[in-house]
């Protein structure tokens, strides 16, 4: 069964610093694209950051671009983000998410059970 | 960036009803098109992909058209389990933009 373990959320001061994890397990992680999606508090789902099999290519939404870095272990099978200059405004719930298909990228099929990111003074 | 945008923004159905929610895409994206439902406090699931493939084990109630810019998503027969929030994203381009939601309520 394929699973997605994030953890390192928590409560940050504005203009901190996070970093989350994502353990994936159950498939060949090396072979799949993998993303970052949030979902603010009562609010829809805004794709984050994306990151190639082989991180060899990585995208991020303009709203993280020069301050939210993915990046990936395939040896160790784990999804990072990293997050600096934190806003109020990344205040979310963080989901790992898989792509559906090897090879490109797909539709996100399983997600993670969360990591919630508080930013607050 | 392309733009989705779902509509309704909420319905509300008795179990039984058809419900159909549209999707549309400020250009066009093939079939590069999934659908998700998110209940309250649980993680997104995937239902469609490709517009019209069905997600192994998702009910066959559950179905997908569309290409190019226009999308729907139907639920044939809407079960109490179906009450829940839609989303749409396109996968043709990044950023990969999802939809605002549909919100399908008992009515």
């Amino acid at each position: 069964e394929m699973q997605l373990l994030e953890s390192g959320g928590g409560l940050v001061q504005p203009g901190g610093s996070l970093r989350l994890s994502c353990a994936a397990s159950g498939f060949t992680f090396s072979n799949y694209a993998m993303s970052w999606v949030r979902q603010a508090p009562g609010k829809g789902l805004e794709w984050v950051s994306a990151i190639s099999g082989s991180a060899d290519k990585t995208y991020h939404a303009d709203s993280v671009k020069g301050r939210f870095t993915i990046s990936r272990d395939n040896s160790k099978n784990t999804l990072f983000l990293q997050m600096n200059s934190l806003r109020v405004e990344d205040t979310a719930v963080y989901y790992c998410v898989k792509a559906g298909q090897s090879s490109g990228w797909y539709w996100f099929d399983p997600w993670g059970q969360g990591s919630l990111v508080t930013v607050s003074s | 960036d392309i733009q989705m945008t779902q509509s309704p923004s909420s319905v509300s159905a008795s179990v039984g009803d058809r419900v159909t929610i549209t999707c549309r895409a400020s250009q066009g994206i093939n079939s590069w098109l999934a659908w998700y439902q998110q209940k309250p406090g649980k993680v997104p699931k995937l239902l469609i992909y490709t517009a019209s493939s069905l997600q192994s084990g998702v009910p066959s109630r559950f179905s997908g058209s569309g290409s190019g810019t226009d999308f729907t998503l139907t639920i044939s027969s809407l079960q109490p389990e179906d009450f829940a929030t839609y989303y749409c994203q396109q996968l043709k381009i990044f950023p990969l933009t999802f939809g605002g939601g549909t919100k399908v309520e008992i009515k």
